[in-house]
């Protein structure tokens, strides 16, 4: 089946750790984006990366890092940096153009303690 | 920067009756899109409706439907005949596209309750 997986569903870490959020895709899609989920607040972006090699910081990008080395993959490092990780964190594909839709993986839960 | 609000943080409905979910955005773009996510307790999201700013027709999918007001900047969510599967938070959000990618900015989301 096509869609999205995002690995693992919870992950603990210890503070001052960097840690690595993996998000692949079978859509064939061109754009990736990760979008951070607080309790209360909607989605927040990232990081989002609209083909191979290239990616762009969205609105919360400061401690965090990306790469886009696949046009499959496209994980995303938590660093130490990152005042306050703890939070779910989404991945989204979607084509490219005017507009299409966004397909969102099941996510994963990040604790840092 | 574009900012989208739901003033409503938690909504209930009675099954089999009719909720209405608020939502308002603010925005100097003439050409974008809204959308309606539902997150249920999987946390998983899902598309239910969304809304090109160039159509005036209001978008409509099964029970889902939008009173889209442009000038007004509201875009609400019109959830027909609710069932208890339809329980979940349900997410504002607008796009704005950058050349190839669509960008979303969310609404903080307002949790439906439904009961029996």
């Amino acid at each position: 089946d096509g869609g999205i997986t995002q690995s693992p569903k919870y992950l603990f870490r210890k503070e001052g750790q960097n840690v690595t959020l993996s998000c692949e895709q079978n859509l064939n899609h061109d754009a990736m984006y990760w979008y951070r989920q607080d309790p209360g607040q909607g989605l927040r972006l990232i990081y989002y990366s609209q083909i191979v090699n290239d990616f762009q910081k969205g609105d919360i990008a400061e401690g965090y890092s990306v790469s886009r080395e696949k046009k499959e993959s496209f994980p995303l490092t938590v660093t130490s940096a990152q005042k306050n990780p703890t939070a779910f964190y989404l991945c989204a594909s979607s084509g490219t153009g005017h507009y299409y839709e966004q397909y969102f993986g099941p996510g994963t839960r990040l604790t840092v303690t | 920067a574009q900012t989208v609000t739901q003033s409503q943080p938690e909504m209930s409905v009675q099954e089999a009756e009719t909720v209405t979910l608020s939502c308002t955005y603010d925005t100097s773009e003439s050409d974008y899109y809204l959308f309606w996510y539902k997150q249920p307790p999987s946390r998983q999201m899902i598309l239910v409706i969304r809304q090109e700013a160039y159509k005036q027709q209001n978008a409509t999918e099964n029970r889902f439907s939008v009173n889209f007001q442009k000038a007004a900047k509201s875009f609400s969510l019109k959830i027909s005949d609710s069932q208890l599967g339809d329980a979940a938070m349900y997410f504002c959000a607008y796009s704005r596209f950058t050349g190839t990618a669509s960008k979303l900015t969310f609404g903080t989301g307002t949790r439906l309750q439904v009961t029996l």
